[in-house]
């Protein structure tokens, strides 16, 4: 399996900040990469798709980048509703594996 | 508008058998990939695995092959996951994902709890 490798798994920050986040695979996956947020008690929500497109009706402070094995997530200007866990996970093989989670608090 | 409704919190006792569903509604149901996720504190998210409801073909994580089993019924756009014994170790909350590669939409969970 394709391990995926986020950092940090905590990261305190304030409103307003410059956030970023790595997730690092075990082998390339080309840019079959995604990003997703989790909130205490919901579901994941994806954020970006293909390493770098913004799901639909997502803000425009988020942004992903990278392809082969290194991949970030960019969050350009936190704001209060982004204290979340952040998730990658690639599906370049058929056996998808996600990232262990970042903690985003402040 | 696509919506994944899954069925309720369920409590179980070791041994016990269970069916978790997962209703699909505002899309072509039998064109879309369907899969299973867990996720638990300590492994966090899984793949289970995936089906295709047209045709019912299933495919699964090696970790849960044998483990579960995923149907669909395309009649009434239901996916289920199906555990004939269950341990003390399925205690987890499970997520249906339609796929499009990626999961881009989420049920709002089953959470499952195997405690004698």
């Amino acid at each position: 399996d394709i391990q995926m490798t986020q950092s940090p798994s905590t990261l305190s920050a304030s409103v307003g900040d410059r956030v970023t986040i790595t997730c690092r695979a075990s082998q390339t996956i080309s840019t079959w990469l995604a990003w997703y947020q989790q909130k205490p008690g919901k579901a994941p929500k994806v954020l970006i798709y293909k390493a770098s497109s913004l799901e639909s009706g997502v803000p425009s402070r988020f942004s992903g980048s990278g392809s082969g094995t290194e991949f970030t997530l960019t969050i350009s200007s936190l704001q209060p509703d982004d204290f979340a866990t952040y998730y990658c996970q690639q599906y370049d093989t058929f056996t998808w594996t996600f990232g262990q989670g970042t903690k985003v608090e402040i | 508008e696509v919506q994944l409704v899954q069925s309720k919190a369920e409590v179980k006792k070791p041994g016990e058998s269970l069916k978790i569903s997962c209703e699909a509604s505002g899309y072509r149901f039998t064109n879309s990939w369907i899969g299973w996720v867990r996720q638990t504190p300590g492994k966090g998210l899984e793949w289970m695995g995936i089906i295709f409801p047209r045709d019912s073909d299933a495919r699964y994580s090696p970790s849960f092959q044998g483990q579960v089993t995923i149907s669909a019924d395309k009649s009434i756009t239901t996916a289920y996951v199906h555990w004939n014994s269950l341990k003390a170790s399925d205690t987890a909350m499970y997520y249906c994902v339609r796929l499009n590669g990626y999961c881009d939409y989420w049920g709002q969970g089953t959470l499952v709890t195997v405690s004698s």
